[in-house]
């Protein structure tokens, strides 16, 4: 059973759409984070989110936390081609120290042009 | 700065056969992570070091996953004997204390056949 279930899987859009990814645990976490990952490199940090109800936003992109920290979404606003990849959740098990992240499998984006 | 740098790359080897991989750190970060990634079973952690000493190796698969820190700016995960099933991306990340953020090395896409 994996403990960050995320939605959709795949999701294959045209340039100048909009989409929301979803993140969903049955599991309370202290933080959780988004990350993008690009083919043939490590993931890399976009957002942390510790507060219920916490609202990011970074550009194009916004981040929200449940109100019950058990699950969050990305929305991105007028996606372009390089918002291509893999999008991970990960969520903080250690108690808000962020030793031990428990990562989604992860939404592959595809935005074509 | 450099990043987190992992080495091999990439590296190909036959079952039965001892496999090394092998991490530097950000210098100044006091936590190394070693990850695992397949498309099962997504991105797990394996096991995790603060200021060389390991702290949780709960994600280790087996007994023939060992992992060292012998120094702050270098780790190694090694695995003896190796089977088909290890095959997979094997990340390795850093972070400082106090921050949330975990920075990814390139990974190791290890094939074993």
């Amino acid at each position: 059973t994996q403990l960050l279930e995320q939605s959709p899987q795949f999701l294959s859009i045209q340039e100048g759409e909009n989409l929301t990814v979803y993140c969903n645990s049955s599991s309370v976490f202290s933080s959780l984070q988004w990350y993008r990952q690009e083919p043939g490199e490590g993931p890399v940090l976009l957002v942390t989110v510790v507060t219920g109800g916490e609202v990011k936003k970074l550009k194009r992109l916004t981040f929200q936390f449940g109100d019950a920290r058990k699950d969050s979404s990305l929305h991105i606003t007028a996606a372009q081609p390089g918002d291509t990849g893999l999008y991970l959740c990960a969520g903080d098990r250690s108690g808000g120290s962020n030793y031990k992240l428990t990562f989604g499998k992860g939404t592959l984006l595809t935005v074509n042009p | 700065d450099a990043g987190v740098i992992q080495s091999p790359r990439h590296e190909v080897t036959e079952m039965g056969q001892e496999v090394t991989l092998r991490c530097k750190p950000i210098s100044g970060h006091d936590y190394l992570f070693w990850y695992r990634q397949t498309m099962m079973r997504g991105l797990e952690l394996l096991i995790y070091f603060n200021n060389n000493v390991p702290i949780d190796d709960s994600g280790m698969p087996e007994d023939r996953f060992s992992a060292k820190m012998p120094n702050a700016s270098f780790s190694t995960l090694k695995i003896q004997p190796s089977e088909p099933r290890d095959s997979a991306v094997y990340f390795c990340a850093s972070k400082r204390d106090g921050s949330y953020e975990q920075y990814f090395g390139p990974g190791t896409r290890l094939t074993v056949t």
